[in-house]
């Protein structure tokens, strides 16, 4: 079955970066693009982007900018999300999803990632 | 900036029905907007329920339906069980963005 499992909890201080990494299992690489997804403590599903497993072309909320990066390596089936210049609002889960065009199917477990002094 | 709006919070009897609606600030949702519907229990992962408006997943319990109604995006639930007590996402696609609506809190009751 599809499985997307990611990297663990990470505390950063402000200012720095973290990346968070998602390994994919159960389907055909190129079937599917992986979009990210973050939900600060209490509050909604906010979305940061997506990339193309097949050619790596990204897109990424306005939002983020300039501060966000995705990468995929197709040879270890493994995406992964890029956040610097952290922020105390930063502070959240971070999912990956697996992405079929235009429906979001498949989620990862969640990573927390803590910005904290 | 683009806003999508949920019904924060609704309670329905079990067995009962309940629709929730998507609305975006840019006006009517069409089938072009995409609309996906996502279920989430406390300390998990959301589920995907419903994409392109009206189309259920192989793991999407019958009773869900999606729907587009006056203007609006609509997820629908038929025969609540109690484990259908959850927060419920809408997304809507605006070309290349995505937008999450705020959410709406299920209580069975």
């Amino acid at each position: 079955q599809v499985q997307l499992v990611q990297s663990g909890g990470e505390v950063k201080k402000p200012g720095a970066s973290v990346k968070v990494s998602c390994k994919a299992s159960g389907y055909r690489v190129s079937s599917y693009g992986i979009s990210w997804v973050r939900q600060a403590p209490g509050q909604g599903l906010e979305w940061m982007g997506w990339i193309s497993a097949s050619n790596d072309n990204a897109n990424y909320a306005q939002k983020f900018q300039g501060r966000v990066a995705m990468t995929t390596d197709t040879s270890t089936r493994t995406a992964y999300m890029e956040l610097r210049s952290l922020r105390f609002d930063d502070t959240a889960v971070y999912y990956c999803v697996a992405v079929a065009a235009t429906s979001l199917d498949y989620w990862g477990q969640g990573t927390l990632v803590t910005v904290s002094s | 900036q683009t806003v999508v709006t949920q019904e924060p919070s609704l309670t329905v009897s079990p067995g009962g029905t309940v629709t929730l609606t998507c609305a975006s600030s840019t006006g009517a949702v069409t089938s072009a907007y995409y609309p996906n519907w996502f279920q989430q229990k406390p300390g998990q992962a959301p589920r995907a329920l419903i994409y392109s408006a009206d189309n259920r997943h192989s793991w999407t319990p019958a009773r869900f339906s999606g729907s587009l109604l006056g203007g609006k995006a609509a997820l629908t639930l038929s025969g609540v069980q109690p484990e259908d007590e959850a927060d419920y996402y809408c997304l809507l696609y605006y070309g290349g963005a995505v937008i999450f609506g705020g959410g709406t809190k299920l209580t069975v009751l």
